[in-house]
This record gives structure tokens, C-alpha cells and sequence, in this order.
């Protein structure tokens, strides 16, 4: 099983900030298989990022993806104010899907 | 549009047995598809997954042998049937899509969620 580390658990950030979440595999995610999610209270997680740089259909370009391997990380170049909201890393290409602990970004 | 409609979650006792469904619309249902939970306050976990034609299936090992899901095509719906429940089975359960017939994808749609509470 790969298990994903995101990092850090909280980021304290204000509008127009830029934004930058780590997602650490304990070992190398075959083909990139990475996504990304953003969960806020109450509602359904929504994919965000595919295949570790692929943004999902109607996400905005300031949330983007890179890395490969073990390393990966979302950005997101100016934090609007819907942004604030708990993102969750998830490998894929097996059956056996993870997710990360997940990384809150608020606002400070 | 997609959409996906979980029901059945409830307030259940230790030991007992709930049955979810997740009725989808909007796209034909051959996709694969898996049920995610999510326990209060916690982060989000794959529970398990149904190829398409519903004859591969595919569980963690936190569920395995409790937990069955199935599907029946011609209803557009996916059930997790659920056992010998416990407290640690307390979650949201979210029925999530897989882009493909195989499930080893992402999930690119997402149910509202059902609630499961097992307690005395």
C-alpha cells in the first residue's frame, strides 16, 4: 500500500496569497497517478487535478499540479476567497486507492 | 449532468447490518464505481470498488469480509451492503465514479454522502 504525507497540516494564509501543498508517496506512484481534491464543511470532495498536472473540467488555472514519482504538490498562484477549504492528495493506477491526511488551507 | 444519490445511511447498533444505495443518472452506468467514507472530523477512505460489469470487486482490508458491494446495472444503482458494523464504521459514505470500467482510476463525480451511525 502507498502511503501519502501531505504537508503542511495547516497553511495560515490571506487573499490573494499564493498557495503551496506538499504530497509525499512512500514509494514512487506509477505514471503519475496523482489527484488532487478540495473539500469544504459539509460538501462532497471535487476533483481538482488529474494524472499530477491535469486540471479537471471548469477548475480554474490558478490551481495547478507537479512532480512526479514521490513528490508532488498543488498550487494555487492567488487564493481567492472560496479557496479556503481542506485538500486531500489520492494515488491511483492499482485498485488499492490512498489519500492523503489531507492539508486545511485558512485564512489568517 | 451527473448525478449521483446515496441513500440508507441511519443510526444503527454494534453488530447490526445497513444496506446503502446510490442511485446515478445523467450518464450510462458502466463505468466502475466505489464507495469512499469519511469519519467525523477525519480525512477520506477508499472502502471499496465495482468494475463495471459488476463481476470484479475490491475492498480494504479495514472491511473486508463485512462489507459487500454489488450493482445492478439496470436499476442504475450501487449498494454497499454492510455487517457486523462497529463503532469505527461511523462515517459518511460518499459512492464516487471512476472515469473508466476498471476501478484504479480517480474519482471525477461524487455523491452528497449518507451518514452511518453505529451506536448503542
Amino acid at each position: 500500500e502507498i502511503v501519502l504525507t501531505q504537508s503542511p497540516g495547516t497553511l495560515s494564509l490571506s487573499p490573494g496569497e499564493r498557495a503551496t501543498l506538499s504530497c509525499r508517496a512512500s514509494q514512487s506512484v506509477s505514471i503519475n497517478y496523482l489527484a488532487w481534491y478540495q473539500q469544504k464543511p459539509g460538501q462532497a470532495p471535487r476533483l481538482l487535478i488529474y494524472g499530477a498536472s491535469n486540471r479537471a473540467t471548469g477548475i480554474p488555472d490558478r490551481f495547478s499540479g507537479s512532480g512526479s514519482g514521490t513528490d508532488f504538490s498543488l498550487t494555487i498562484s492567488r487564493l481567492e476567497p472560496e479557496d479556503f477549504a481542506v485538500y486531500y492528495c489520492q494515488q491511483y493506477g492499482t485498485s488499492l486507492r490512498t489519500f492523503g491526511q489531507g492539508t486545511k488551507v485558512e485564512i489568517k | 449532468e451527473v448525478q449521483l444519490l446515496e441513500s440508507g445511511g441511519g443510526l444503527v447498533q454494534p453488530g447490526g447490518s445497513l444496506r446503502l444505495s446510490c442511485a446515478a443518472s445523467g450518464f450510462s452506468f458502466t463505468y466502475a464505481m466505489t464507495w469512499v467514507r469519511q469519519a467525523p472530523g477525519k480525512g477520506l477512505e477508499w472502502v471499496a470498488a465495482i468494475g463495471g460489469s459488476g463481476g470484479s470487486t475490491y475492498y480494504a482490508d479495514s472491511v473486508k469480509g463485512r462489507f459487500t458491494i454489488s450493482r445492478d446495472n439496470s436499476k442504475n444503482t450501487l449498494y454497499l451492503q454492510m455487517n457486523s458494523l462497529s463503532a469505527e464504521d461511523t462515517a459518511v459514505y460518499y459512492c464516487a465514479r471512476d472515469p473508466g470500467v476498471v476501478p484504479v482510476h480517480y474519482f471525477d463525480y461524487w455523491g452528497q454522502g449518507t451518514l452511518v451511525t453505529v451506536s448503542s
